[in-house]
């Protein structure tokens, strides 16, 4: 059974640089049929995807937040990362890691994710 | 970039009620559409993929339907765990992904 956990800080001061790291476990990193996502989701409001990577360590990210976003993978750890610059009270929000299938024979999906983790940006 | 627009924001409804919500894209995603329910406090759970393809363990009174830019997701008799909010995300454009704002189905 996979699992995924985020971890990181849940409070933070503006104009600091948000870090959250997503270990996996039951299941390799290194799968060729998935993808690696961040997704946010402030109090009360809808989800939104921040950035997705792949275990050769190619990156997409939300062109709204692409300036502020880095996503890394480390392979031998079975974990990726998320670094968000500049944060603001706006950032606030849970920030969820997941796994995306990514197979043209089983479909597009996210298939798991983490039980999020709460960041709250507050001077 | 890809937008989702869904509809209605928010519904009451009754257990037992036909309940239909509908996502539209701004462009054609042919059937690359997925539908995920959310519950309080917990991550989204998939329920329908590739537009209409139930996902293993889903009731059968969940269904999609729809390609190209509008869609619709179908619960036939609203049962009382179905109350939550469900979202639509389009995979066309993958890795590069796009979330509906979301639907609250709540009691009447």
């Amino acid at each position: 059974q996979l699992q995924l956990q985020e971890s990181g800080p849940g409070l933070m001061k503006p104009s600091e640089t948000l870090s959250l790291t997503c270990t996996v476990s039951g299941g390799s990193i290194s799968s060729s049929s998935y993808f690696w996502v961040w997704i946010r989701q402030p109090p009360g409001k809808g989800l939104e995807w921040i950035g997705s990577i792949y275990h050769s360590g190619s990156t997409y990210y939300n062109p709204s937040l692409k300036s502020r976003v880095t996503i890394s993978v480390d392979t031998s750890k079975n974990q990726f990362s998320l670094k968000l610059s500049s944060v603001t009270a706006p950032d606030t929000a849970v920030y969820y890691c997941a796994r995306h299938m990514d197979d043209v024979l089983i479909g597009y999906y996210i298939d798991s994710w983490g039980q999020g983790t709460l960041v709250t940006v507050s001077s | 970039d890809i937008q989702m627009t869904q509809s209605p924001s928010s519904l009451s409804a009754s257990v037992g009620d036909r309940v239909t919500i509908t996502c539209r894209a701004s462009q054609s995603i042919r059937t690359y559409l997925n539908w995920y329910q959310q519950k309080p406090g917990k991550a989204p759970n998939l329920l329908i993929y590739a537009a209409s393809s139930l996902q293993s363990g889903v009731p059968p009174r969940f269904s999609g339907s729809g390609s190209g830019t509008d869609f619709t997701l179908t619960i036939s008799s609203l049962q009382p765990e179905d109350f939550a909010t469900y979202y639509c995300q389009q995979t066309y454009s993958s890795p590069q992904l796009t979330f509906g704002g979301g639907t609250k189905v709540d009691i009447k």
